[in-house]
């Protein structure tokens, strides 16, 4: 099976522009997660999505990261308008079932803001 | 709330010496405890996970972990490293609740060296 597919894989932007993260997650998962590793620290939670509605956006920063999962398959994040400190690797999960299959990670969006 | 910390943020060794990379939790609740692995460049790829049951866990690449629930702690052991073992190596829980988020350590950089 196809894994969980991020892109773009990195990007590049200027303060106060807008940058979408996609990921397309396992098909059939209903499951599916967004983290952020900043600057070598650990990896921390985002959001949450089951299926097409937000379970939990607890981790969420504030108001400039908007993120979407439009008909409960793949899943965008978006920053508006980009900060220096945003700066890290986006990663996206997916899962159907943590006990048996565990999650499966997306290679990472690394944002670089300038 | 769930916290992980990873003692040890670096740890070099030599080819086909054993290594030991430690992990303990904090939670008020059970949870499941997982590790992961990221090579250079690549996504985050589950090693082993615990559940329940025997407290040794065994997993891909020759890595074993030991849940040991008096001392909180899930640390990762390989009786013989291999260069290609380099890499970095996160500790993570979740909650045993279906879907639930994993919280993770700050991550472990495994350097094996000739």
């Amino acid at each position: 099976e196809a894994g969980v597919t991020q892109f773009p894989s990195h990007s590049v932007i200027e303060k106060g522009q807008t940058v979408t993260l996609r990921c397309d997650p396992i098909s059939g998962h209903d499951n599916l997660y967004w983290y952020r590793r900043v600057m070598g620290k650990e990896i921390k939670f985002l959001l949450h999505f089951v299926k097409e509605s937000k379970q939990d956006e607890s981790g969420m920063p504030n108001n400039r990261f908007l993120a979407e999962r439009t008909g409960g398959t793949y899943s965008t994040l978006k920053v508006q308008p980009a900060e220096l400190e945003d700066s890290g690797v986006y990663f996206c999960a997916s899962s159907q079932d943590q006990v048996v299959h565990g999650y499966t990670f997306g290679s990472g969006t690394r944002l670089t803001v300038v | 709330a769930q916290s992980v910390t990873q003692l040890d943020s670096q740890v070099p060794v030599f080819e086909e010496a054993p290594v030991e990379l430690r992990c303990n939790y904090s939670s008020s609740v059970s949870v499941y405890l997982f590790w992961y692995v990221q090579y250079p460049n690549q996504g985050l790829q589950l090693l082993l996970k615990y559940l329940s049951g025997s407290t040794l866990v065994k997993g891909i690449n020759g890595f074993e972990a030991e849940f040991n629930k008096s001392q909180t702690s899930f640390h990762l052991r390989k009786p013989s490293v291999h260069i290609s073992d380099t890499a970095e190596y996160f500790c993570a829980v979740s909650r045993e609740t279906s879907g639930s988020r994993l919280t993770f350590g700050e991550g472990t950089q495994l350097t094996v060296n000739p």
